[in-house]
């Protein structure tokens, strides 16, 4: 079993529509990470979360220590979101990363 | 200006031959990373430096090198080409100096090099 899984594996919306991605993880962290890939391959990071909540334009990532879980939020979506989201989890220690297997969003106009 | 950059962005090779991937950081960090990414999209880190010092080393096969200059620079050795090195790798780096930035540890990726061999 993987120490990181997202759900859901593969995502169509609609343009505008309100879009969740969520990411459980059984490892204790010390940081988690939301990132995105285009079609192209290029990598980005879009959030590095250790507790609460962050924005950065549509988007909103949070996560739940406790419950060890992370969703990112997308508002309004457009089709240049689409992309394969990738959860990943700095585990305590700072020695291991864990990566999650992504989650393809297509955002059809 | 290019934050990280790798050379080169494609590399075909035969089985057996050895070599290198380069990267280079603008930004000032203080670690690097490697990632493999497979054919199945799945991303794994190989190896971290910081400051100089290798700080994970997962379990790859020792035919791969990762080689730091300085902390600037990461690069990547591979010895003994296979098949199954076939892969994208990432390089990536990351500000770890002080856990309370906004920055702390967010990581910035560079284009990938696309490794096939042949």
């Amino acid at each position: 079993k993987n120490e990181v899984e997202q759900s859901p594996q593969n995502l169509t919306a609609q343009e505008g529509e309100f879009i969740t991605i969520n990411c459980s993880y059984s490892v204790g962290i010390s940081a988690l990470h939301w990132l995105q890939q285009h079609p192209g391959g290029g990598i980005v990071s879009l959030f590095m979360l250790s507790s609460g909540k962050k924005k950065h334009g549509r988007l909103i990532a949070t996560i739940n220590i406790q419950e060890k879980h992370s969703s990112l939020h997308i508002t309004a979506s457009h089709p240049r979101d689409s992309a394969v989201y990738i959860c990943a989890v700095l585990e305590y220690t700072g020695n291991q990363f864990y990566f999650g297997t992504g989650t393809s969003l297509t955002v059809i106009p | 200006d290019t934050a990280v950059s790798q050379t080169p962005k494609y590399l075909v090779t035969q089985m057996g031959n050895d070599k290198s991937i380069k990267c280079e950081q603008n930004l000032g960090h203080d670690t690097m990373y490697w990632y493999k990414q497979d054919s199945k999209k799945f991303l794994k880190i190989m190896f971290s430096y910081n400051n100089k010092e290798l700080i994970i080393n997962e379990t790859v096969p020792n035919r791969f090198s990762p080689k730091s200059p300085d902390k600037a620079h990461l690069n990547l050795h591979i010895n003994s080409l296979e098949l199954g090195d076939s892969a994208v790798y990432f390089c990536a780096s990351s500000q770890d100096g002080n856990p309370r930035t906004p920055t702390y540890n967010e990581q910035f990726f560079g284009p990938g090099t696309r490794l096939t061999v042949l």
